[in-house]
C-alpha cells in the first residue's frame, strides 16, 4: 500500500552545517510533495513543496530534491540555527479520496536537533 | 496570514464522556481536516470537509464524528470518549483548488492535547 516515511528518527547535527533528512515514498503516482516543520507545542508549518516534473527546489536556506527512480525526497538545510530544532514531516498528495481533490499522506517524522 | 485556531490547548476528559474540539480559520478556505497525532505514527486523518454540511472519511473515523454548519468552523466530537482516544489533535485548512499546477497546502492549528482518564 501508499506509505511515506523517513529513514531516521532522530537526526543531531552540530550550528553551522548542513543538514539533510530524508523520506521514503512508495507510490510513484503521487504529484506532489511537501515538508512541514512542527516546533514543540506548535501545529506543523508548510516549509518548501515540490511537483513530481521536477528534480530540485531551492527555498530561503533549504532546499528540496526529489529521485523519482528510488523514490526518494531530502529536505537540505543550510547552515543549521538553533531556530531549526524540530520534527520535519515530508507528505505526498494522495488521490485516494476521489474526484480532483487529494489528501496529504504523512511521514512519522524526524527530529532534528542542532547543537551549540 | 492565515490564523487556524482550536478551541482548547489541553484537555482532560473522563471515559465515557462526550468531547468537542473547535476548529475556526479565518481565510474563507473551503477544505478543512482533523488529523491525530501519536509518537510513532505521525499524523492520521480523521475526518475531512470540502464544503458546509459536508463530510468525509479519512483513515481512522471509527470512534468520531465531525459538524461543519459553517465554512469557517470545523468541530471533532468523540460520542464517548476512550482511553485510546488520548492523543494531539490538530485541525487544518486549505484553499481548495487541487489541480494542474496548484498544489494545496494545508495550515495547521496549533493542537489541541486531549487525555481521557
Amino acid at each position: 500500500g501508499e506509505s511515506v516515511g523517513l529513514h531516521l528518527p532522530t537526526l543531531s547535527v552540530q550550528e553551522g552545517d548542513n543538514s539533510i533528512i530524508n523520506c521514503a515514498y512508495s507510490n510513484s503516482a503521487s504529484d506532489y510533495f511537501i515538508w512541514y516543520k512542527q516546533e514543540s507545542g506548535k501545529g506543523p508549518q508548510f516549509i518548501i513543496d515540490i511537483r513530481s516534473n521536477m528534480d530540485k527546489r531551492q527555498g530561503q536556506r533549504v532546499t528540496v530534491l526529489l529521485n523519482k527512480t528510488v523514490k526518494h525526497l531530502s529536505l537540505q538545510i543550510a547552515a543549521t540555527q538553533p531556530g531549526d530544532s524540530a520534527v520535519y514531516f515530508c507528505a505526498e498528495i494522495s488521490m485516494n479520496y476521489g474526484g480532483s481533490q487529494g489528501n496529504l499522506i504523512f511521514g512519522k517524522g524526524t527530529k532534528l536537533s542542532v547543537k551549540p | 496570514d492565515v490564523k487556524v485556531t482550536q478551541s482548547s490547548r489541553y484537555l482532560v476528559k473522563r471515559t465515557g464522556e462526550k468531547v468537542f474540539l473547535e476548529c475556526v480559520q479565518d481565510m474563507d478556505h473551503e477544505n478543512m481536516f482533523w488529523y491525530r497525532q501519536d509518537p510513532g505514527l505521525g499524523l492520521r486523518l480523521i475526518y475531512f470537509s470540502y464544503d458546509v454540511k459536508m463530510k468525509e472519511k479519512g483513515d481512522i473515523p471509527e470512534g468520531y464524528s465531525v459538524s461543519r454548519e459553517k465554512k469557517e468552523r470545523f468541530s471533532l466530537i468523540l460520542e464517548s470518549a476512550s482511553t485510546n482516544q488520548t492523543s494531539m489533535y490538530l485541525c487544518a485548512s486549505s484553499l481548495g483548488i487541487l489541480a494542474g499546477d496548484y498544489v494545496d497546502t494545508q495550515y495547521f492549528g496549533p493542537g489541541t492535547r486531549l487525555t481521557v482518564l
